[in-house]
C-alpha cells in the first residue's frame, strides 16, 4: 500500500528556532501534499495544500511567512517553522494524495509532535 | 460553510459490534473516509467508499452510505481492545472536510 514517511517524529527546541518537517511519498508519487495542525482532543486543521512546483495554498488564517512550505519534487514536501514559539507547539501531520487518473485517498504521514520551550 | 458531525465517544464491550455514526452536509462529495488514530500517533487510513456506493465490507469493517440522508457509518465487527482509537470520518473531492472523531472505549 501508499506509504508516506514523515520527519521528525518529535522536536524538541528552543524559542525562536527554525524546524524543518519532511513529507515524504515513499512508493508513489504525490502531485498534491497537505498539511494539517492538530490541537490536543482536536480535529485536523489543514493549513496548506502543496502542489509540486507551485506555489502552496494556505488556509484562511495560517501565515505564509511563518509556516514556509516547499514541494520541490514529487515524493518531498518540507514546512518549516520559521522562528518558532510556544504557541505554535503542536502535531503536525501531512498527507500525501497519488496523481494519475481517478481520485485517490490521502495517505498520512506518521506526524510529527513539536514542542516549543 | 460545509460541516461533517460524529458523536465523540462510544463504549462497547469486547466482543460485540461497534457502529460508528457520521452525517455530513456536503452532498457533491464523491469519497468518504474513514480514519483511525491511535494515542500519540498518526492517521491510517482503515476504508473509503465512493458516493455511488451504498455498502463495503473489509474484513470486520462494513462502511454503510446513506446519500439520501447524508450519513455514513462504520460498522467493526467483533470489537477488540486493539480498535481502541479515534475514528475520524472525512468527505469531500479533492479537500477533505473532517469530523471531530470518536474515541471508541472497549469495556472488558
Amino acid at each position: 500500500g501508499a506509504v508516506v514517511s514523515q520527519h521528525p517524529s518529535r522536536v524538541i527546541c528552543k524559542s525562536g528556532t527554525s524546524v524543518k518537517i519532511e513529507c515524504r511519498s515513499l512508493d508513489f508519487q504525490a502531485t498534491t501534499m497537505f498539511w494539517y495542525r492538530q490541537f490536543p482532543k482536536q480535529s485536523l486543521m489543514l493549513m496548506a495544500t502543496s502542489n509540486e512546483g507551485s506555489k502552496a495554498t494556505y488556509e484562511q488564517g495560517v501565515e505564509k511567512d511563518k509556516f514556509l512550505i516547499n514541494h520541490a519534487s514529487l515524493t518531498l514536501s518540507t514546512l518549516t517553522v520559521t522562528s518558532a514559539h510556544p504557541e505554535d507547539s503542536s502535531f503536525y501531520i501531512c498527507s500525501a494524495k497519488p496523481g494519475g487518473s481517478g481520485n485517490q485517498p490521502q495517505h498520512f504521514g506518521d506526524g510529527t509532535r513539536l514542542s516549543i520551550l | 460553510g460545509e460541516d461533517v458531525e460524529q458523536s465523540l465517544f462510544l463504549s462497547v464491550r469486547e466482543g460485540d459490534s461497534s457502529v460508528i455514526n457520521c452525517t455530513y452536509t456536503d452532498s457533491s462529495s464523491t469519497y468518504l473516509y474513514w480514519y483511525k488514530q491511535e494515542p500519540g500517533a498518526g492517521l491510517q487510513l482503515l476504508t473509503y467508499i465512493f458516493s455511488n456506493m451504498d455498502m463495503k465490507q473489509d474484513q470486520r469493517l462494513t462502511v454503510l452510505l446513506n446519500k439520501k440522508d447524508k450519513h455514513l457509518s462504520l460498522r467493526i465487527a467483533d470489537t477488540q481492545t486493539g480498535d481502541s482509537a479515534i475514528y475520524f470520518c472525512a468527505v469531500g473531492n479533492y479537500q477533505l472536510i473532517w469530523g471531530a472523531g470518536t474515541k471508541l472505549i472497549i469495556k472488558p
